[in-house]
């Protein structure tokens, strides 16, 4: 079993549904980052949290250490939006390397 | 303020050759991250360096891969004797502190004839 477990591996949307991606994992971590990669292939970071909420544009993430769960939402969503959403873990304190999921194919259709 | 740089953006090599790839953090940063996605696979660690100093090389393969990153200059990942199965995107990060958040260069792409 991994590690960081994300659900679902893919979904399509209608432009302007409201969109949930989940992320599980199962390891103490000290942050949580949920990043974007494009069909170019680049990555861009999205957030990184720790506990509590962000809020950048109309995209929010969430975490709830609890439970090792974080969630990323994005609100009107757009064509451009789609992508391959991955979450990623920094495991434990003084840790470095980041342990990814596999990635959601977010495809928003217009 | 440059984000990170990666070159080459896509390198060909044919089985048996070395592969240089390149990366230099934004500026200010002084931790740099080698990931590497194989075709249709998630990304995956394979080294973490500090300026001169390689901190945790868990990810590396035993074999054929180093990696550096000199006092001056932009971090390198070498692969020599390269095979079919090193074909993939190699992906750099940068942070500008211990557990910062990590910033990814565009990547390289590299594909082994």
């Amino acid at each position: 079993k991994n590690e960081v477990e994300q659900s679902p591996q893919n979904l399509t949307a209608q432009e302007g549904e409201f969109i949930t991606i989940n992320c599980s994992y199962s390891v103490g971590i000290s942050a949580l980052h949920w990043l974007q990669q494009h069909p170019g292939g680049g990555i861009v970071s999205l957030f990184m949290l720790s506990s509590g909420k962000k809020k950048h544009g109309r995209l929010i993430a969430t975490i709830n250490i609890q439970e090792k769960h974080s969630s990323l939402h994005i609100t009107a969503s757009h064509p451009r939006d789609s992508a391959v959403y991955i979450c990623a873990v920094i495991r434990g304190q003084g840790a470095q390397k980041l342990v990814f999921g596999q990635g959601t194919r977010l495809t928003i259709n217009p | 303020n440059a984000g990170v740089m990666q070159n080459p953006r896509h390198l060909v090599r044919r089985r048996g050759q070395e592969a240089r790839l390149r990366c230099s953090p934004m500026k200010g940063h002084s931790h740099v991250y080698w990931y590497r996605q194989l075709p249709e696979e998630g990304l995956k660690f394979m080294v973490y360096l500090q300026k001169e100093n390689i901190i945790d090389e868990s990810g590396m393969p035993k074999e054929r891969f180093s990696a550096e990153f000199p006092k001056e200059g932009p971090s390198i990942l070498r692969i020599q004797q390269v095979v079919r199965g090193d074909s993939a995107a190699y992906f750099c990060a940068s942070s500008p502190e211990l557990g910062g958040e990590q910033f990814f260069g565009p990547g390289t792409r590299l594909t082994v004839l």
